[in-house]
């Protein structure tokens, strides 16, 4: 799978829109972008995953270049209870990849009131 | 309530000890998974079972010993660990073919090995 890059920590005010950013330069054409989200001491969450297009769900935006070379995860109201740790992740689907997700050290998004 | 159920919550045992994790799932899905989250590092995948049969084992030493008895339940057996086992271990879930890597996670349980 892709490797993914990922800042180690954002500050965000509450309210705000969360913008976080990925680097995928490697990525391939059957692989998807996946989003997940780790708050403490719980299990990951997953957000939202995409292929090329954008993608949008109740929880956050997905936004992927035309290239495929990087993507962007945008929470559009944040709230204190989204600090977490964010997890970029490019990996293919189904076939005999399943659950083979490689978590890197992710994102450390903190929501300020 | 992400419907994947893990107990206990947290666990202390010794060395000598043995003691085994639970992980139940209420999702219908097929394919179950133990991951360790030790401090500080990665997520890392353990075992994979699709349909009760296991298809991956990332080289996990044979204390952790893994089973499935069906699609809706997966236990690891825990026998002679070391201090540095301690860890969060989580327990995930997935949908069959089609499904992706849409996972859903337990909270885990906190292991410490003394």
């Amino acid at each position: 799978d892709a490797k993914t890059t990922q800042p180690p920590s954002m500050d965000c005010a509450e309210g705000r829109a969360a913008n976080l950013p990925c680097n995928h330069s490697t990525i391939s054409g059957n692989e998807y972008v996946y989003w997940y989200r780790q708050i403490h001491s719980q299990g990951p969450q997953y957000i939202i995953h995409g292929l090329k297009n954008n993608e949008t769900n109740e929880m956050a935006s997905l936004i992927i270049t035309e290239d495929r070379k990087s993507s962007t995860l945008i929470l559009p109201h944040a709230t204190l209870r989204d600090t977490a740790v964010y997890y970029c992740i490019v990996s293919q689907a189904g076939g005999t990849s399943y659950g083979k997700l490689t978590f890197g050290q992710g994102t450390i998004l903190t929501v300020h009131p | 309530e992400t419907g994947v159920t893990q107990t206990p919550r947290h666990l202390v045992m010794g060395m000598t000890n043995k003691k085994s994790l639970k992980c139940e799932q209420h999702l219908g899905h097929n394919a179950m998974y133990w991951y360790k989250q030790s401090a500080k590092k990665p997520l890392e995948l353990m075992f994979v079972y699709n349909f009760k049969e296991q298809t991956e084992n990332n080289s996990v030493p044979s204390r952790f010993s893994p089973e499935c008895p069906n699609s809706s339940h997966l236990f690891l057996h825990l026998h002679t660990l070391q201090p540095e086992d301690s860890a969060l271990y989580l327990c995930a879930s997935s949908q069959d073919a089609g499904g992706g890597e849409k996972l859903f996670f337990g909270s885990g349980t906190q292991l410490s090995v003394l």
